[in-house]
């Protein structure tokens, strides 16, 4: 069955604590594994996308890479205004996108 | 990236009336998606639709309740029917396009609350 699955659920972090957030997955015929930001009350914003396993993008704080099996979403140096929900999302053969449950993110000052 | 748009923003129904979400894309799709995100929940997708094509809806969703119309390439409408209390929710739309293949860009997203 295809499935995304996120980890953790909620990280709460200091300013300037670096962590990472996990996107695994089983889908049949990857087509691209996505992660998008979303603040409350508002549409996901499109962050990353990656495509073959090995393949990194970079944004600023963040850092996407990604395997076979599962993706990670590093924070270098956080600050309060990244504080959101990550959402993790995979398009598989025909066209199916799947959404994980995210992570919500808190980073304190 | 595509700016899009929605109508409402919000609204609150009652029960058993139906009501009709606007997306506005401000340039040309091909593929136009609607999805629901229930409180704390992530995203499901409701539908794909298409311009010129009957709209394709994925397992639990039906065209009865959710009908949805595309007439041209940069707008589509959803309608949520005969309203219960479980479809409170948010519904979004979203577009495909941008510099790399298959990335989807999302409205504001409608909050729906049903009474």
């Amino acid at each position: 069955e295809d499935q995304v699955t996120q980890s953790p659920e909620a990280l709460r972090l200091q300013e300037g604590e670096s962590s990472s957030l996990n996107c695994s997955y089983t889908v049949s015929g990857l087509r691209g594994l996505f992660w998008y930001r979303q603040d409350p009350g508002k549409g996901p914003e499109f962050l990353f996308t990656l495509y073959s396993a090995g393949e990194e993008k970079e944004k600023e704080r963040l850092k996407a890479t990604l395997t076979k099996k599962e993706s990670f979403l590093h924070i270098t140096a956080p600050k309060p205004e990244d504080s959101a929900t990550y959402l993790c999302a995979v398009q598989a053969d025909f066209n199916k996108f799947y959404f994980g449950s995210g992570t919500k993110l808190n980073v304190k000052p | 990236s595509a700016v899009i748009s929605q109508k409402p923003s919000r609204d609150i129904c009652q029960r058993g009336t139906s009501l009709t979400i606007q997306c506005q894309v401000d340039s040309q799709v091909t593929m136009m998606f609607w999805y629901r995100q229930q409180p704390g929940q992530s995203l499901t997708l409701i539908a794909t639709a298409n311009q010129g094509s009957e709209a394709t809806y994925e397992s639990g969703f039906v065209i009865d309740k959710f009908p949805i119309s595309r007439p041209n390439l940069t707008f589509s409408t959803l309608t949520v029917s005969n309203m219960s209390p479980e479809d409170s929710s948010i519904y979004l739309c979203s577009v495909e396009g941008g510099e790399q293949l298959y990335e989807q860009y999302f409205g504001p997203g409608t909050r729906l609350t049903v009474t």
